[in-house]
């Protein structure tokens, strides 16, 4: 079966403008979850996904941020009015529900570059 | 913010050298994952330890978890070229029933021919 899966792949955009990142879990997993990683540093926590809804939006680092999820499937980050520090690699996991506790499924990320 | 800190932040070995990263982390776990990132881009599930565990292996990785200490430490044995990457820790502390992970800066490893 496939991945998880991400689009764009890479993105370059104009300060001030919205964005749209994109990612489609693994079929069935009804949990998914947005990272962000800026260079050489490790992964930051956005939003988790517990089919269409939110339970953990707490890391999402302003409210130009946000994301939605339709259908317990593909889900959209959108960030507006984009600023120079958003430029980073935006990563997208999934994990089945139950256990609570299993290894999340990341997709190969999209690189955001903010001029 | 980071739980988890890895040790050394980078890591340069000939192949077939052993190659060992640390991580220590702040807060209580549940369990704690090793996973790796190869050029920035996705990362790959290596190995997860629950709490309740002092060891474990896969293949040429062996983790280890000490609680007390707040450390775990990844092994890999006869490092071959294609180990090279970055390696991050994340610690899984359930968070209203889903396991929210925490990861660290990572290890940036350099496997030579």
């Amino acid at each position: 079966g496939a991945g998880v899966s991400q689009s764009p792949s890479n993105k370059v955009t104009e300060k001030g403008k919205d964005v749209e990142l994109r990612c489609d879990p693994i079929s069935g997993h009804t949990a998914l979850y947005w990272y962000r990683q800026s260079l050489g540093q490790g992964l930051e926590f956005l939003i988790y996904f517990q089919g269409n809804s939110a339970p953990d939006k707490s890391g999402l680092p302003s409210d130009r941020f946000s994301a939605e999820r339709t259908g317990g499937s593909v889900s959209t980050l959108t960030i507006q009015r984009t600023q120079q520090e958003d430029s980073a690699v935006y990563l997208c996991a999934s994990s089945p529900v139950a256990p609570a506790w299993r290894e999340q499924f990341f997709g190969p990320g999209t690189r955001l570059t903010v001029l | 913010s980071q739980q988890g800190e890895e040790d050394p932040q980078a890591l340069s070995i000939q192949e077939g050298e052993n190659a060992t990263m640390n991580c220590s982390y702040k807060t209580s776990i549940n369990n704690l994952q090793w996973y790796r990132q190869n050029s920035g881009r996705g990362l790959v599930h290596l190995i997860l330890i629950r709490s309740n565990e002092r060891e474990k292996h896969s293949g040429r990785l062996r983790v280890t978890l000490d609680t007390s200490k707040k450390s775990s430490s990844l092994l890999i044995t006869a490092s071959r070229a294609a180990d090279t990457a970055s390696y991050f820790c994340a610690t899984d502390a359930i968070t209203g029933g889903y396991n929210k992970l925490i990861f660290g800066a990572g290890t940036r490893l350099a496997v030579h021919p």
